[in-house]
C-alpha cells in the first residue's frame, strides 16, 4: 500500500485565490512528521511547511498553512492568494517514527498551474 | 540551513557508460541522502550515505549499480554505473538539518541525465 497519496495529478487556480492541494497518508507508527515540498520547473525542491503528529495546532508559514485531520490521516496543503510564481509541482512526504534517521516516503505529485 | 552543490546539472550520456555525480555541502552532516526522480515521477530514495561506513540502500538499488563514496562530513559521490535509458533521471542528493523539531531536508539542484 502507498504511504502517501496524491490524487490530484493536477490543479488550476486563478491568482489571487486560495488552493487546496490534497494529501493523504497511512501508518501505525503513533510518532511521524509530515512534509511538503514545491518542486518548480528548474527542478530544486524547497521545503514549504512541516507538521508532527503530536502537533496540537495547524502548521503555518506565510501563505501556506496545513490542514491536519489525524483521524483521517491528512494533511492537505493550503495555499491563500495564489502567485503566479506558485506554478510548480507540490510534493507530500512522511518520515515515520522519532529517528532524524527515518527517511522521507514521496507522494507522486501535484502539478498546480496559477492561471492570470 | 545548509547550501547543496551538485555538479553536473546535466549531462548527456551513452549506454554502458558510466557517471560520477558530486554532491558538496556547506557545512558538516552525519548523513546524505541520495533520491532519484524519473520523469514525471516523485523521488525515491536510492541510499543513505554515513560518513565512514558503507552507504545504506534500499530496496531495489544494489551497490554494484550505484556506488556511493562519503570521503568526509561535506563531500559525497554517486556513480551510475553501465548507464541504460532506463536511468535517465534526475539524481538529487540532500541532507537533513533539523531546525527545531522539524528535519527539514535541504536538496541540491539535481543532475540530470540522459541516457542515449
Amino acid at each position: 500500500a502507498q504511504k502517501i497519496t496524491q490524487t490530484q495529478p493536477g490543479m488550476f487556480v486563478q491568482e489571487k485565490e486560495a488552493v487546496t492541494l490534497d494529501c493523504t497518508y497511512d501508518t501505525s507508527d503513533p510518532s511521524y512528521g509530515l512534509f511538503w515540498y514545491k518542486q518548480p520547473s528548474s527542478g530544486e525542491m524547497i521545503f514549504l511547511i512541516y507538521q508532527g503528529s503530536y502537533d496540537q495546532q495547524n502548521a503555518t508559514e506565510g501563505r501556506y498553512s496545513l490542514n491536519f485531520q489525524k483521524a483521517r490521516k491528512s494533511a492537505n496543503l493550503v495555499i491563500s492568494a495564489s502567485q503566479l510564481g506558485d506554478s510548480a509541482m507540490y510534493f507530500c512526504a512522511m518520515r515515520e517514527g522519532p529517528k532524524r534517521s527515518e527517511k522521507l516516503v514521496f507522494g507522486k505529485g501535484t502539478k498546480l498551474t496559477v492561471n492570470p | 540551513s545548509a547550501v547543496i552543490s551538485q555538479k553536473p546539472s546535466r549531462d548527456i550520456c551513452q549506454r554502458g557508460t558510466s557517471l560520477t555525480i558530486q554532491c558538496q555541502v556547506d557545512s558538516q552532516v552525519t548523513m546524505m541522502f541520495w533520491y532519484r526522480q524519473q520523469p514525471g515521477q516523485s523521488l525515491t530514495l536510492i541510499a543513505t550515505a554515513n560518513q565512514g561506513s558503507e552507504a545504506t540502500y534500499e530496496s531495489g538499488f544494489v551497490i554494484d549499480k550505484f556506488p556511493i563514496s562519503r570521503p568526509n562530513l561535506t563531500f559525497s559521490t554517486l556513480t551510475v554505473s553501465n548507464m541504460s535509458p532506463e536511468d535517465s533521471s534526475i539524481y538529487l542528493c540532500s541532507v537533513e538539518a533539523w531546525q527545531g523539531k522539524a528535519g527539514e531536508l535541504f536538496f541540491g539542484e539535481g543532475s540530470r541525465l540522459t541516457v542515449l
